[in-house]
């Protein structure tokens, strides 16, 4: 059974920088996408960006694209997301979540659904 | 861009009532749409995904239909577990989810 094990809650100050991790036990991992998705107080679901690390690729929501950043290192099957320049507006529950691709086609590649999710972690953003 | 609406926003209903939820999609997303239910202070669970195809361990009161722009989710008979927010989600561009139906019980 996939697990997913996210790191602690944060509190940071506004203009500072954050960086996630999501360990991923049982099964796949090169072969699986991973997606970040924030979820602010009272607010419904937003996809950040996602990585398929068999591929390397990366994709963001025009919204995070240049603030955010996905990684993985497969040594350690460790998912990251730093994102910069952090607002009060970033409060949220962050979520990794595991899930399954369905095909890349030139740049572009289909996220398909999200069936393993981490616990969450708590950002605030306060000065 | 696609834009996803879901409705009602909220619903409440009786313990054995059946319970739709519309998802609309402003432009065919072929059945790339999946249901998610949310339970308060927990992350999403996959209930229904390629629009129509329940998760392996999901009870079989939840299913899901349509295709193109319009998509139906239902419990075919509402348990107090089931109180929750659920989402539908496209994937025919980036994931976007819908902004959720909130479901109580009377």
């Amino acid at each position: 059974q996939v697990q997913l094990e996210q790191s602690g809650a944060e509190v940071k100050k506004p203009g500072s920088s954050l960086k996630l991790s999501c360990k991923a036990s049982g099964g796949t991992f090169n072969n699986a996408a991973f997606n970040w998705v924030r979820q602010a107080p009272g607010q419904g679901l937003e996809w950040m960006g996602g990585i398929i690390p068999v591929y390397g690729t990366t994709h963001y929501t025009q919204k995070f694209q240049g603030r955010a950043t996905i990684t993985a290192d497969k040594s350690t099957s460790t998912v990251y997301m730093e994102m910069s320049t952090l607002r009060p507006e970033d409060t949220a529950v962050y979520y990794c979540a595991r899930g399954r691709w369905a095909g890349c086609s030139g740049t572009r590649c289909y996220y398909a659904w999200f069936g393993a999710w981490g616990q969450g972690t708590l950002v605030t953003v306060s000065s | 861009d696609i834009h996803m609406t879901q409705s009602p926003s909220a619903l409440s209903a009786s313990t054995g009532d059946r319970v739709t939820i519309t998802c609309q999609a402003n432009q065919d997303i072929r059945n790339y749409l999946n249901w998610y239910q949310q339970k308060p202070g927990k992350a999403p669970k996959l209930l229904i995904y390629d629009a129509s195809n329940l998760e392996t361990g999901v009870p079989s009161r939840f299913s899901g239909s349509g295709s193109g722009t319009d998509f139906t989710f239902t419990i075919s008979s509402l348990q107090p577990e089931d109180i929750a927010t659920y989402y539908c989600q496209q994937y025919d561009d980036l994931p976007l989810f819908g902004p959720g139906t909130r479901v109580d019980i009377k």
